[in-house]
């Protein structure tokens, strides 16, 4: 069964103090992995989409990597406004819905 | 401005009543999805849609029904069948030619509270 699984559950960071959150999965067929932040009671909004081993996206002091069997999310410099639930989630071969991680929410303090 | 509605926000439910979640686009989007969010858990999918007249059950779809009768909307009901349907519900659509980009547009949520 495709399985993905992030981690820490929870991360707090003082402001410009860098860190990476993990993402890591086992399926059948990689087809993409799509990272996502989501701000309390909010839906989920779209960052970036990763498709191979070795692929790397930014936005800001965001950056997403992947490689075979895990995803990582670098943020450098971090900023309370980047406060929330980051959510990683992957889609395969099989089917075009996509199977998501619980999460990190992750804290900045100033 | 182009987006997905979803009313109410909040929604309290007796046990044993039915209620209906409402999802809207204007983003001409055909493929629409419903998910649950629980704290601690992934978002799961319970429906989706990918044309006008059609639907497929996702991973927890007992307990829910769906419509898709028009391309903008994509109720969500909650029966009486759902034994636990306290959480978290969004909408999400993605565009023509985007399935495979992850990329979701998702409506700010409905919050269910079974009383």
């Amino acid at each position: 069964e495709d399985q993905v699984t992030q981690s820490p559950e929870a991360l707090r960071l003082q402001e410009g103090e860098s860190s990476s959150l993990n993402c890591s999965y086992t399926v059948s067929g990689l087809r993409g992995l799509f990272w996502y932040r989501q701000d309390p009671g909010k839906g989920p909004e779209f960052l970036f989409t990763l498709y191979s081993a070795g692929e790397e996206k930014e936005k800001e002091r965001l950056k997403a990597t992947l490689t075979k069997k895990e995803s990582f999310l670098h943020i450098t410099a971090p900023k309370p406004e980047d406060s929330a639930t980051y959510l990683c989630a992957v889609q395969t071969y099989n089917n075009n819905d996509m199977r998501f991680g619980a999460g990190t929410r992750l804290t900045v303090k100033p | 401005d182009g987006g997905i509605t979803q009313s109410p926000k909040y929604l309290f439910r007796k046990e044993g009543q039915n209620v209906t979640l409402s999802c809207e686009q204007n983003l001409n989007h055909d493929a629409m999805y419903w998910y649950r969010q629980d704290p601690g858990q992934g978002l799961r999918l319970i429906y989706y849609s990918q044309i006008v007249n059609d639907f497929q059950k996702g991973d927890i779809a007992e307990g829910y029904s769906v419509s898709r009768e028009k391309k903008e909307s994509f109720p969500l009901t909650v029966t009486s069948a759902q034994k636990n349907p306290t959480a978290f519900y969004l909408c999400a659509s993605i565009g023509p030619g985007r399935m495979y980009t992850g990329e979701l547009f998702f409506g700010e949520g409905s919050r269910l509270t079974v009383l």
